[in-house]
Protein backbone atom coordinates (compact mmCIF):
# COMPACT_ATOMS: atom_id res chain seq x y z
CA UNK A 1 0.00 0.00 0.00
CA UNK A 2 1.57 3.47 -1.12
CA UNK A 3 2.32 5.95 1.74
CA UNK A 4 3.16 9.16 1.32
CA UNK A 5 5.17 11.39 4.29
CA UNK A 6 5.45 15.50 4.03
CA UNK A 7 8.19 16.86 6.44
CA UNK A 8 7.91 19.46 7.95
CA UNK A 9 4.19 18.93 9.31
CA UNK A 10 4.50 23.05 9.67
CA UNK A 11 6.87 25.32 8.76
CA UNK A 12 7.44 29.48 9.45
CA UNK A 13 9.92 31.78 7.49
CA UNK A 14 10.50 35.49 7.24
CA UNK A 15 9.24 36.81 3.80
CA UNK A 16 11.82 36.46 1.46
CA UNK A 17 13.52 33.41 2.54
CA UNK A 18 14.50 30.10 0.05
CA UNK A 19 12.31 26.95 1.47
CA UNK A 20 12.33 23.50 0.39
CA UNK A 21 9.48 21.21 1.38
CA UNK A 22 10.01 17.70 1.33
CA UNK A 23 7.56 14.43 0.01
CA UNK A 24 8.92 10.67 0.14
CA UNK A 25 6.96 7.78 -0.87
CA UNK A 26 7.27 4.02 -0.40
CA UNK A 27 5.90 2.63 -3.92
CA UNK A 28 8.32 3.56 -6.41
CA UNK A 29 6.03 2.20 -9.27
CA UNK A 30 4.13 5.42 -9.52
CA UNK A 31 2.22 7.21 -12.88
CA UNK A 32 3.12 10.87 -11.89
CA UNK A 33 3.27 13.09 -8.96
CA UNK A 34 1.56 16.28 -8.27
CA UNK A 35 1.87 19.38 -5.86
CA UNK A 36 -0.99 21.22 -4.52
CA UNK A 37 -1.69 24.32 -2.37
CA UNK A 38 -4.89 24.70 -0.55
CA UNK A 39 -5.72 27.68 1.27
CA UNK A 40 -8.18 27.28 4.34
CA UNK A 41 -11.23 25.81 3.93
CA UNK A 42 -10.67 25.79 0.32
CA UNK A 43 -10.24 23.01 -2.53
CA UNK A 44 -6.99 21.92 -4.05
CA UNK A 45 -4.98 24.30 -6.64
CA UNK A 46 -2.55 22.27 -8.89
CA UNK A 47 0.99 24.04 -8.88
CA UNK A 48 3.09 20.94 -10.74
CA UNK A 49 2.71 17.75 -12.36
CA UNK A 50 5.93 15.60 -12.70
CA UNK A 51 5.71 12.23 -14.92
CA UNK A 52 7.38 9.50 -14.01
CA UNK A 53 9.86 9.87 -16.39
CA UNK A 54 10.64 13.16 -16.26
CA UNK A 55 12.88 14.48 -13.36
CA UNK A 56 11.67 18.09 -12.33
CA UNK A 57 9.31 20.62 -13.33
CA UNK A 58 9.02 24.93 -13.04
CA UNK A 59 6.77 27.17 -12.94
CA UNK A 60 7.62 30.86 -12.06
CA UNK A 61 9.11 30.83 -8.59
CA UNK A 62 8.47 26.94 -8.05
CA UNK A 63 10.59 24.08 -8.93
CA UNK A 64 9.86 20.59 -8.05
CA UNK A 65 12.17 17.17 -8.45
CA UNK A 66 11.49 13.76 -8.30
CA UNK A 67 13.70 10.92 -7.91
CA UNK A 68 11.62 7.76 -8.14
CA UNK A 69 14.28 5.29 -7.48
CA UNK A 70 14.79 6.79 -3.92
CA UNK A 71 11.10 7.65 -3.25
CA UNK A 72 11.02 11.64 -2.76
CA UNK A 73 9.97 14.80 -4.70
CA UNK A 74 11.09 18.47 -2.87
CA UNK A 75 9.06 21.21 -4.15
CA UNK A 76 11.16 24.87 -3.85
CA UNK A 77 9.64 27.70 -3.63
CA UNK A 78 12.26 30.91 -3.97
CA UNK A 79 11.61 34.79 -2.64
CA UNK A 80 8.80 33.34 -0.59
CA UNK A 81 5.92 35.85 -0.01
CA UNK A 82 3.01 36.52 2.40
CA UNK A 83 0.71 35.39 -0.07
CA UNK A 84 2.43 31.55 -0.62
CA UNK A 85 0.91 30.93 3.32
CA UNK A 86 -0.67 28.29 2.60
CA UNK A 87 -1.04 23.65 2.92
CA UNK A 88 1.00 22.45 0.43
CA UNK A 89 -0.19 18.31 -0.42
CA UNK A 90 1.66 16.54 -2.50
CA UNK A 91 0.06 13.72 -4.14
CA UNK A 92 1.37 10.29 -6.13
CA UNK A 93 -0.54 8.53 -8.89
CA UNK A 94 0.36 4.95 -8.93
CA UNK A 95 -1.14 1.30 -8.83
CA UNK A 96 -4.43 2.38 -9.80
CA UNK A 97 -4.77 5.10 -12.44
CA UNK A 98 -6.20 8.30 -11.67
CA UNK A 99 -6.42 7.37 -7.62
CA UNK A 100 -4.05 9.98 -5.91
CA UNK A 101 -2.45 9.20 -2.67
CA UNK A 102 -2.11 12.35 -0.56
CA UNK A 103 0.43 13.22 2.25
CA UNK A 104 -0.68 15.01 5.05
CA UNK A 105 0.50 18.53 4.24
CA UNK A 106 3.23 21.22 5.07
CA UNK A 107 1.37 23.97 6.27
CA UNK A 108 3.51 27.10 5.40
CA UNK A 109 3.58 30.48 7.04
CA UNK A 110 5.44 32.85 5.64
CA UNK A 111 6.22 36.04 7.68
CA UNK A 112 5.67 39.96 6.42
CA UNK B 1 -12.31 27.24 -19.53
CA UNK B 2 -14.48 27.38 -16.66
CA UNK B 3 -13.04 25.02 -13.81
CA UNK B 4 -14.43 21.93 -11.81
CA UNK B 5 -17.76 23.27 -10.37
CA UNK B 6 -18.95 21.59 -7.06
CA UNK B 7 -22.98 22.00 -5.21
CA UNK B 8 -23.61 22.87 -2.82
CA UNK B 9 -21.04 24.27 -1.10
CA UNK B 10 -22.39 23.85 2.42
CA UNK B 11 -24.93 21.27 3.87
CA UNK B 12 -26.26 20.59 7.13
CA UNK B 13 -27.51 17.31 7.64
CA UNK B 14 -28.22 14.66 10.79
CA UNK B 15 -27.96 11.74 11.80
CA UNK B 16 -29.64 8.64 9.25
CA UNK B 17 -30.77 11.02 6.08
CA UNK B 18 -29.37 11.04 3.03
CA UNK B 19 -27.10 13.22 1.09
CA UNK B 20 -26.30 13.95 -2.80
CA UNK B 21 -23.00 16.03 -3.67
CA UNK B 22 -22.80 17.06 -7.37
CA UNK B 23 -19.57 17.80 -9.10
CA UNK B 24 -19.21 19.50 -13.26
CA UNK B 25 -16.28 18.59 -14.35
CA UNK B 26 -14.20 21.23 -16.78
CA UNK B 27 -15.16 20.88 -20.27
CA UNK B 28 -14.23 18.31 -22.12
CA UNK B 29 -12.62 16.31 -19.45
CA UNK B 30 -14.51 12.65 -18.89
CA UNK B 31 -12.93 11.88 -16.01
CA UNK B 32 -14.41 12.73 -12.55
CA UNK B 33 -12.87 11.16 -8.81
CA UNK B 34 -14.04 12.02 -5.56
CA UNK B 35 -11.84 12.63 -2.09
CA UNK B 36 -13.08 13.26 1.38
CA UNK B 37 -10.75 15.06 3.44
CA UNK B 38 -10.96 14.80 7.60
CA UNK B 39 -8.39 16.23 10.16
CA UNK B 40 -8.41 13.41 11.30
CA UNK B 41 -7.95 11.15 7.73
CA UNK B 42 -6.50 13.69 5.41
CA UNK B 43 -7.61 13.30 2.03
CA UNK B 44 -8.65 9.46 0.86
CA UNK B 45 -9.77 8.38 -2.02
CA UNK B 46 -13.65 7.46 -2.92
CA UNK B 47 -13.49 6.12 -6.30
CA UNK B 48 -13.59 7.74 -10.19
CA UNK B 49 -15.75 7.96 -12.78
CA UNK B 50 -14.68 7.70 -16.68
CA UNK B 51 -16.94 7.63 -19.89
CA UNK B 52 -20.30 6.94 -16.76
CA UNK B 53 -18.62 4.04 -15.69
CA UNK B 54 -16.65 3.52 -12.07
CA UNK B 55 -13.70 2.57 -12.86
CA UNK B 56 -11.84 2.94 -9.67
CA UNK B 57 -12.68 2.56 -5.88
CA UNK B 58 -11.43 3.33 -2.66
CA UNK B 59 -12.22 1.32 0.68
CA UNK B 60 -15.21 3.45 1.70
CA UNK B 61 -18.15 1.10 2.84
CA UNK B 62 -21.23 0.50 0.42
CA UNK B 63 -23.39 3.84 2.30
CA UNK B 64 -20.92 5.93 -0.36
CA UNK B 65 -22.02 5.51 -3.73
CA UNK B 66 -21.89 7.71 -6.91
CA UNK B 67 -22.63 8.18 -10.66
CA UNK B 68 -21.87 9.71 -13.76
CA UNK B 69 -24.10 10.70 -16.31
CA UNK B 70 -23.60 11.70 -20.20
CA UNK B 71 -22.06 15.10 -20.23
CA UNK B 72 -19.55 13.44 -17.75
CA UNK B 73 -21.30 15.55 -14.43
CA UNK B 74 -20.74 13.28 -11.61
CA UNK B 75 -23.23 12.95 -8.40
CA UNK B 76 -22.18 11.20 -5.12
CA UNK B 77 -24.55 10.09 -2.61
CA UNK B 78 -23.96 9.23 1.05
CA UNK B 79 -26.91 7.18 2.66
CA UNK B 80 -27.74 6.70 6.68
CA UNK B 81 -25.51 9.09 7.30
CA UNK B 82 -22.90 9.32 10.49
CA UNK B 83 -21.21 11.72 12.72
CA UNK B 84 -17.92 10.52 10.84
CA UNK B 85 -19.06 11.36 7.44
CA UNK B 86 -18.54 15.24 8.03
CA UNK B 87 -15.69 16.37 6.19
CA UNK B 88 -15.19 18.35 2.95
CA UNK B 89 -15.58 16.30 -0.48
CA UNK B 90 -13.72 17.21 -3.14
CA UNK B 91 -14.20 15.92 -6.49
CA UNK B 92 -11.36 16.58 -9.23
CA UNK B 93 -11.48 16.32 -13.24
CA UNK B 94 -8.94 15.09 -15.95
CA UNK B 95 -9.04 14.19 -19.27
CA UNK B 96 -9.23 10.70 -17.94
CA UNK B 97 -6.38 8.81 -20.30
CA UNK B 98 -2.72 8.79 -19.75
CA UNK B 99 -0.67 10.27 -16.93
CA UNK B 100 -2.69 13.97 -16.72
CA UNK B 101 -3.36 16.39 -14.33
CA UNK B 102 -6.12 16.36 -12.30
CA UNK B 103 -7.83 19.79 -11.12
CA UNK B 104 -9.83 20.16 -7.80
CA UNK B 105 -13.38 21.99 -7.40
CA UNK B 106 -13.34 23.67 -4.17
CA UNK B 107 -15.27 21.16 -2.51
CA UNK B 108 -18.77 20.94 -0.40
CA UNK B 109 -18.36 21.12 3.48
CA UNK B 110 -20.67 18.14 4.96
CA UNK B 111 -21.65 18.85 8.62
CA UNK B 112 -23.94 15.84 9.95
CA UNK B 113 -25.27 16.59 13.45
Amino acid sequence: KQEVTQIPAALSVPEGENLVLNCSFTDSAIYNLQWFRQDPGKGLTSLLLIQSSQREQTSGRLNASLDKSSGRSTLYIAASQPGDSATYLCAVEGGSARQLTFGSGTQLTVLP
Amino acid sequence: KAGVTQTPRYLIKTRGQQVTLSCSPISGHRSVSWYQQTPGQGLQFLFEYFSETQRNKGNFPGRFSGRQFSNSRSEMNVSTLELGDSALYLCASSEGTGTVEQFFGPGTRLTVL
